[in-house]
This record gives C-alpha cells, sequence and structure tokens, in this order.
C-alpha cells in the first residue's frame, strides 16, 4: 500500500492559465474522488468515478472543471481559464468497493495559487 | 444531508484522554458516524466509523448515544502528534463505500506538552 499520491504538490500559475493536476490511487482502490479545500474550511465534494465512469459531479464543479479517469487508474482534474477563487488545495481519496463501509483515502493535494 | 455540529476548537495536555464530542440530531436510521481528521499540511486520514454500537480500534474510541443524536471521539493518551482538526460525518452506506463525504469545519484540537 503505497498509498494515494498527488501530482504536482504545489502549483503557481496567472490568471486565465490553464492547469492539471494528476492522482494516483491505491492500485486496488475502483473509486477516485475529488475534493477542495479553502483555508479554514473542511474538503469539499467535487465528482467521484467508479473505475471509468464518472458517476457524479457537484454543483461546484463548474464548466470550466473537467475530470478524467480513462483506464479506471490514475485520474487527472483540468481548470480551464483558472480564476483567483480556484486558489485552493485540491484533495484526491481512493477507496475499495464492494466491502461495508470502506474508508477514504486522502494524498496530500495539490495547492493551487492563482496570481 | 444529515448534519453535525462540533466545538470549533479544544484544548488537551499530552498523555490525557480527550473526548471530542460531535451533535447530530437529524441522524438518520441508515447513516454512518464517521470520524477523521486532518493534520496540518496533510490530506485527510480516516479514524474510525461507527452504526448503533461503541466501536474501538488502534487510533480510539467512539462512543455513541442510545439515541444516535450524538457521539463522541475518545483519544486514550493524547500525543503531540494527535493535534489536528478532527471531522465528524455522517453518510451511509453507499454501494459498499462510504459515498461522498460531506465535512463541516470540524474541531481544531491542540495538544500542549
Amino acid at each position: 500500500d503505497t498509498g494515494v499520491s498527488q501530482d504536482p504538490r504545489h502549483k503557481i500559475t496567472k490568471r486565465g492559465q490553464n492547469v492539471t493536476f494528476r492522482c494516483d490511487p491505491i492500485s486496488e482502490h475502483n473509486r477516485l474522488y475529488w475534493y477542495r479545500q479553502t483555508l479554514g474550511q473542511g474538503p469539499e465534494f467535487l465528482t467521484y468515478f467508479q473505475n471509468e465512469a464518472q458517476l457524479e459531479k457537484s454543483r461546484l464543479l463548474s464548466d470550466r472543471f473537467s475530470a478524467e479517469r480513462p483506464k479506471g487508474s490514475f485520474s487527472t482534474l483540468e481548470i480551464q481559464r483558472t480564476e483567483q477563487g480556484d486558489s485552493a488545495m485540491y484533495l484526491c481519496a481512493s477507496s475499495l468497493e464492494g466491502r461495508p463501509n470502506q474508508p477514504q483515502h486522502f494524498g496530500d493535494g495539490t495547492r493551487l495559487s492563482i496570481l | 444531508d444529515a448534519k453535525t455540529t462540533q466545538p470549533n476548537s479544544m484544548e488537551s495536555n499530552e498523555e490525557e484522554p480527550v473526548h471530542l464530542p460531535c451533535n447530530h440530531s437529524t441522524i438518520s436510521g441508515t447513516d454512518y458516524i464517521h470520524w477523521y481528521r486532518q493534520l496540518p499540511s496533510q490530506g485527510p486520514e480516516y479514524v474510525i466509523h461507527g452504526l448503533t454500537s461503541n466501536v474501538n480500534n488502534r487510533m480510539a474510541s467512539l462512543a455513541i448515544a442510545e439515541d444516535r443524536k450524538s457521539s463522541t471521539l475518545i483519544l486514550h493518551r493524547a500525543t503531540l502528534r494527535d493535534a489536528a482538526v478532527y471531522y465528524c460525518i455522517l453518510s451511509y452506506n453507499y454501494g459498499g463505500s462510504q459515498g461522498n463525504l460531506i465535512f463541516g469545519k470540524g474541531t481544531k484540537l491542540s495538544v500542549k506538552p
């Protein structure tokens, strides 16, 4: 169990640029989640995948955001035309379906700063 | 989504027990009670969960009120490493996993040496 890894750990970009983050879940986990966390707040759910299918998207996920999990393994989260309000920590989590109440395992996140 | 209420912050002394309360008066019969914690600069970490009965694991104990409208996370001997934000979350057993977690602001626990 190597844990959930996220890349990059930090990203600084200018407003209006596009950014892409990557998440590698725990290898046998078929569920993958994206959350966003701003300073002083708890994480907020964005979207989740079961294998390669994106099953739910939050209202927070505007049309500038897109997430993929093409082969049911790693996932990417892209933000187009970034805005100041996109500055946050983006967290990825994975879990195993099929056994009751499997916990979510989180990565340490990608911190995005918009200049 | 069922809501939880936690104190904003709590303090503890090292090596003493800590009782972190959570109120969830609108909990439904199918909601599980989960606790996660988040250390500084890290992602959240699962601590424990339960439905009706009290639960123990290597990290903590979870005491659930008989009416399930409140619960308490118990750290038996706080260490400096336990200083974190603790989140109490309700979710149902969603297809075998916990479903989307709805985090509040949690309780920031400070541990004094």
